[in-house]
């Protein structure tokens, strides 16, 4: 099993540009999530998915979008970069239970908006 | 609503003595507790878990943490440090039919030799 995979691992982006960071995952898990982690902020929850075709927002959905049409992929796309999402991102699934059950994630990508 | 609070944003400690990161939680219903891991430049790992069964939890690597209800706290501890225990450390909160977890600022733990 590769476990939760992301790509790319590192990016760099001019102020207004998109990209779409992609999640995938081989171990069947219902759920599945997008975190931003920032110095000193440990860990925030961006969206997060449910099960194949339901998305929902966590604490700082803003300027992101998330859609889930498999059970293993769960991209994030950014529609028009900003240095406030200069950030290292997570992925991350888990089983039925979500947030209550053990989470695996991913190694990240390192996201700089210039 | 739920929230945790993690007391230190720096432990250092030296290699062979004792280990304690700690940890404040608020929850309106019974939560499950977490402690993940980073290494530098690594994804999240879990150590270990509390979900209302024995409230001393053990974990990976040494670790353990025990749940406090009256404290409401679920502190990390370790009994004697290696050099391979630095990294960030994070207490986690979630509750049961929430697909929400909210993540603590986390420990940084510097291990000296």
């Amino acid at each position: 099993n590769a476990g939760v995979t992301q790509t790319p691992k590192f990016q760099v982006l001019k102020t207004g540009q998109s990209m779409t960071l992609q999640c995938a995952q081989d171990m069947n898990h219902e759920y599945m999530s997008w975190y931003r982690q920032d110095p000193g902020m440990g860990l925030r929850l961006i969206h997060y998915s449910v099960g194949a075709g339901i998305t929902d927002q966590g604490e700082v959905p803003n300027g992101y979008n998330v859609s889930r049409s498999t059970t293993e992929d769960f991209p994030l796309r950014l529609l028009s970069a900003a240095p406030s999402q200069t950030s290292v991102y997570f992925c991350a699934s888990s089983g039925y239970r979500g947030g209550t059950d053990t989470q695996y994630f991913g190694p990240g990508t390192r996201l700089t908006v210039l | 609503a739920q929230s945790v609070t993690q007391l230190d944003s720096h432990v250092s400690v030296s290699e062979g003595t004792p280990v304690l990161l700690r940890c404040n939680y608020s929850s309106s219903y019974s939560p499950s507790l977490f402690w993940y891991v980073q290494h530098p430049n690594k994804g999240l790992q879990l150590l270990l878990k509390y979900t209302s069964a024995a409230t001393l939890v053990k974990g990976i690597n040494g670790f353990e943490a025990e749940f406090k209800k009256s404290e409401t706290s679920f502190h990390l501890t370790k009994p004697s440090a290696h050099m391979s225990d630095a990294a960030e450390y994070f207490c986690v909160v979630s509750v049961e039919g929430s697909f929400k977890t909210i993540f603590g600022a986390g420990t940084r733990l510097f291990v000296k030799a």
